[in-house]
This record gives structure tokens, sequence and C-alpha cells, in this order.
């Protein structure tokens, strides 16, 4: 099976510009969650979609959005980038959502700078 | 909010060692992985152990869910092993699977 990927891999933004990281999710998982890395904070919950809905948020502000497609592909939008978006952005998926055994597994990340 | 506290932070040992690393978590979960962390950015599944004990190759992991610690060991160590080391853990509900949270990580560095 092929592993969950993501593109792009590298993206370079300014500031007040928005960027929008696609995921596609190994075949026949329905789960996406995205997570974002900084030094600073480390690896941080972003949220999940399961069927196309949102089922879990981290404390991100309002700028940061996503969304599911029927297929389980996900995207998630960063509108207004601030420097402190900088960071590498990774996206996991896992089986069937129902809670039995849900590894996740991990995307290779896309590095997003913003100047 | 989960605390995952992960020790030690770092580690450098010569190729050959073994080592030992220690994940503690400050409440009940039902899913807890092990994670390494290329120099690229990828995070690799090494174990998905919420309790008991597995072993893969040169590595294995240990959780004691009682007592809320996690441990991974690593055995005859190669350069390749170098990276950074992720304890995470979660809650799976009903409706699925919950957000993992991630300790501080351990950065191990093996010179040959």
């Amino acid at each position: 099976k092929a592993g969950v990927t993501q593109t792009p891999r590298y993206l370079i933004k300014t500031r007040g510009q928005q960027v929008t990281l696609s995921c596609s999710p190994i075949s026949g998982h329905r789960s996406v969650s995205w997570y974002q890395q900084t030094p600073g904070q480390g690896l941080q919950f972003l949220f999940e979609y399961f069927s196309e809905t949102q089922r879990n948020k981290g404390n991100f502000p309002g700028r940061f959005s996503g969304r599911q497609f029927s297929n389980s592909r996900s995207e998630m939008n960063v509108s207004t980038l601030e420097l402190g978006d900088s960071a590498l952005y990774l996206c996991a998926s896992s089986g069937t959502g129902t809670g039995t055994h849900e590894t996740q597994y991990f995307g290779p990340g896309t590095r997003l700078l913003v100047l | 909010g989960i605390q995952v506290e992960q020790s030690p932070p770092d580690l450098i040992l010569q190729e050959g060692a073994n080592s030992t690393l220690r994940c503690n978590f400050s409440d009940s979960v039902n899913n807890l992985q092990w994670f390494h962390q290329n120099p690229w950015g990828q995070l690799i599944n090494l174990f998905y152990i919420p309790s008991g004990t597995k072993q893969n190759g040169r590595l294995s992991a240990t959780t004691v869910a009682t007592e809320r610690y996690s441990l991974l060991y690593i055995s005859s160590s190669q350069t390749t092993d170098s990276g950074v080391y992720f304890c995470a853990v979660g809650l799976i509900s009903n409706f699925g699977n919950e957000k993992l949270t991630f300790g501080t990580g351990t950065r191990l560095t093996i010179i040959p």
C-alpha cells in the first residue's frame, strides 16, 4: 500500500498570504489528522476529520481551517499568514476510525516558510 | 489535557551501545505510540503499545499503563538510529481516534 502523501513538500509564502496544503491518506483509511511542528512548541494537534466531518480540534486560531473530501483526501488552509506559522505541517491517517487499534501513520510533511 | 514527559532530552552514544528512553504521562490513555523522526522530518511508526511489551528486531517497548509510563529500548545502536524519538499518547473514544499528545522527544545521536 502506498503511504500517506502530502503536497507540496516545500512552500515559501509572505506574510498576509494564504496557503492550502493537501494530504492523501493511506488507501482505505477514513480518518485524517493534522499536526504542526515548530522548534518552540513541538508537535501540536490541529484537527481531525472523519467522513468529511471535523471530529476534534486543537487550540489554534480560526485562520487555520480544513476539510475532507468524500475520497478521504484532506486539505488544510491557513489564511493571513504570520511569521509564526512557519513550521512543518504533518498529516496522519488511521484506519477505520471506529476505535480499534488506531495506529496513526504520518506523511512526509510540508515545510512552510513565511517571510 | 494530558501531559507527556520524555527523558532524557538528549543522548549521545557510541555505536553498539544500548539505550533506554522513558515516557511518562499524566492520565489514563488507551493509545500510545513511539515514533522515530528522521532528519527529513518523517515520523516513522515504531510501536503501537498502550500496554504490555513488544519487540521488533533491535527495538523493544514496554508500557505499564497502571503506572503511566512507557520505555523504549534500543540495543546495539547503529548510526541510522540517530534522530528524535517521540512518545505520543491519546484516548480512543467511541467516536474514533482522539488527538495524539506528543512529548518533547529524545534526541539520540549515535557516534561511529
